[in-house]
């Protein structure tokens, strides 16, 4: 079956440092791709996505994200964490639902956690 | 601004009524979706919508109807044969949920269910 999947469910780290979100999925074909953040009680929110040609993409906040066919990846990258980070994190993929139907199939999400 | 509105931000129900879920948008989007959100299990698909007076089951819709008579409104109904309820609620709309591939979702900031 189809799926995404988030590595690590919660993710902490110091401010200042690296941020790294582990997304792999599984598909026949290379689907559109998205990263959304989260913060409490809140909707989610747009941090980039991957449709077509260049394989990384930036995003807002400084976030960027590297799509990697060989390995179906799509990892999310920080360089230096900010307080301001911290919020649940989620990976999603366009993946066929049959036919010529694509949905959008969300992994279970990462809890960034930033300690100062 | 244009976006994505749901209402109440938070809602109490005793066990055997139905209650329903509002989600406006002025996007001018064609396609709308519900999806449930329980801690650790991301995101599912109750419901969508890609064109006025035409919605689709995902892959929860055990339990809840929806209705799509304008284009700006999708109103979500949690009936009583909804087992487990209790969860955080998600609206989004895309430009058109489309045959294809799947557009960006833009997302509400959510309802807040809580069965008494």
């Amino acid at each position: 079956a189809q799926s995404v999947t988030q590595l690590g469910s919660h993710v902490s780290v110091s401010e200042g440092a690296l941020v790294l979100l582990r997304c792999n999925y599984s598909s026949s074909v290379p689907p559109y791709l998205f990263w959304y953040v989260q913060y409490p009680n809140q909707g989610l929110q747009l941090l980039l996505k991957y449709t077509t040609g260049a394989t990384l993409v930036k995003g807002i906040n400084g976030f960027e994200a590297e799509f990697k066919k060989s390995e179906t990846s799509f990892h999310l990258t920080k360089p230096s964490a900010h307080m301001s980070d911290a919020a649940e994190y989620f990976c999603a993929v366009s993946l066929n639902s049959g036919g010529s139907n694509y949905k959008l199939t969300f992994g279970k999400g990462t809890l960034l956690t930033v300690n100062p | 601004d244009g976006g994505i509105t749901q209402s109440p931000k938070y809602l109490f129900r005793k066990e055997g009524q139905n209650v329903t879920l509002s989600c406006e948008q002025n996007l001018n989007h064609d396609a709308m979706y519900w999806y449930r959100q329980d801690p650790g299990q991301g995101l599912r698909l109750i419901y969508y919508s890609q064109i006025v007076n035409d919605f689709q089951k995902g892959d929860i819709a055990e339990g809840y109807s929806v209705s799509r008579e304008k284009k700006e409104s999708f109103p979500l109904t949690v009936t009583s044969a909804q087992k487990n309820p209790t969860a955080f609620y998600l609206c989004a709309s895309s430009i058109g949920g489309g045959w294809g591939i799947v557009d960006t979702q833009y997302f509400g900031p959510g309802t807040r269910l809580t069965v008494l």
